[in-house]
């Protein structure tokens, strides 16, 4: 059976300083996996995702995770927060069996940005 | 292209109560899904639906819910009777039909349900 744990339910950085969220993943085929972020009142939006081509995928506003299979880990990265990143992050993960892809979501991660 | 709705978007209901809740996926999208997600837990899955197919239901807690997706376009869940426990935010998403390669799953903005 797939499974994601999130690393830390709340992580808090400073303003201009690197984000990192953390995120493994057990799967007993080779995964697809994702990063999704749910801002305030809005519905889950898709970051990135790894469908077994490049091991370092780069995503939206900035964001980058790598694929590490020995370590079974897909952590989020970006270089300088913004106040606009405190969002909650969902590290997801699915087989794609049969042309389908059911999600398989971690317990999430918000994200607070200070001044 | 409008995005998926759901409605309402905030549900207070009693324990024995009945109640619907609604997806609207994108137009054309083939797949639909629904998720939970119970307070400061995982998003979990519920059922998938291939037009007005159910693929796989395999999520869905017990046979106090009830989904359908009546001619392939909106869906509905119904959850008769409610219990406590049933309080949360439930998750539709919609994604292109078809099989051979990924396809992205677009979500709602949930509906947060609480049972008092």
């Amino acid at each position: 059976a797939q499974s994601v744990t999130q690393l830390g339910s709340h992580v808090s950085v400073s303003e201009g300083a690197l984000v990192l969220l953390r995120c493994n993943y057990s799967s007993s085929v080779p995964p697809y996996l994702f990063w999704y972020v749910q801002y305030p009142n809005q519905g889950l939006q898709l970051l990135l995702k790894y469908t077994s081509a490049a091991t370092l995928v780069k995503g939206i506003n900035g964001f980058e995770a790598e694929f590490k299979k020995s370590e079974t880990s897909f952590h989020l990265t970006k270089p300088s927060a913004h106040m606009s990143d405190a969002a909650e992050y969902f590290c997801a993960v699915s087989d794609f069996s049969g042309g389908y892809n059911k999600l398989i979501f971690g317990a999430g991660t918000r994200l607070a940005v200070h001044p | 292209e409008a995005g998926v709705t759901q409605f309402p978007s905030h549900s207070v209901i009693e324990k024995g109560q009945t109640v619907t809740l609604r997806c609207d996926p994108i137009s054309g999208h083939d797949n639909l899904y629904w998720y939970r997600r119970v307070m400061g837990k995982e998003i979990k899955f519920l059922l998938h639906f291939v037009k007005e197919s159910k693929q796989d239901e395999s999520g869905m807690p017990n046979n106090r819910f009830l989904a359908e997706r009546t001619g392939g376009t909106y869906s509905t869940l119904k959850v008769q009777p409610a219990e406590l426990e049933d309080s949360g935010v439930y998750f539709c998403a919609s994604s292109r039909g078809g099989t051979v390669t990924y396809n992205e799953q677009f979500f709602g903005p949930g509906t947060r349900l609480t049972v008092l």
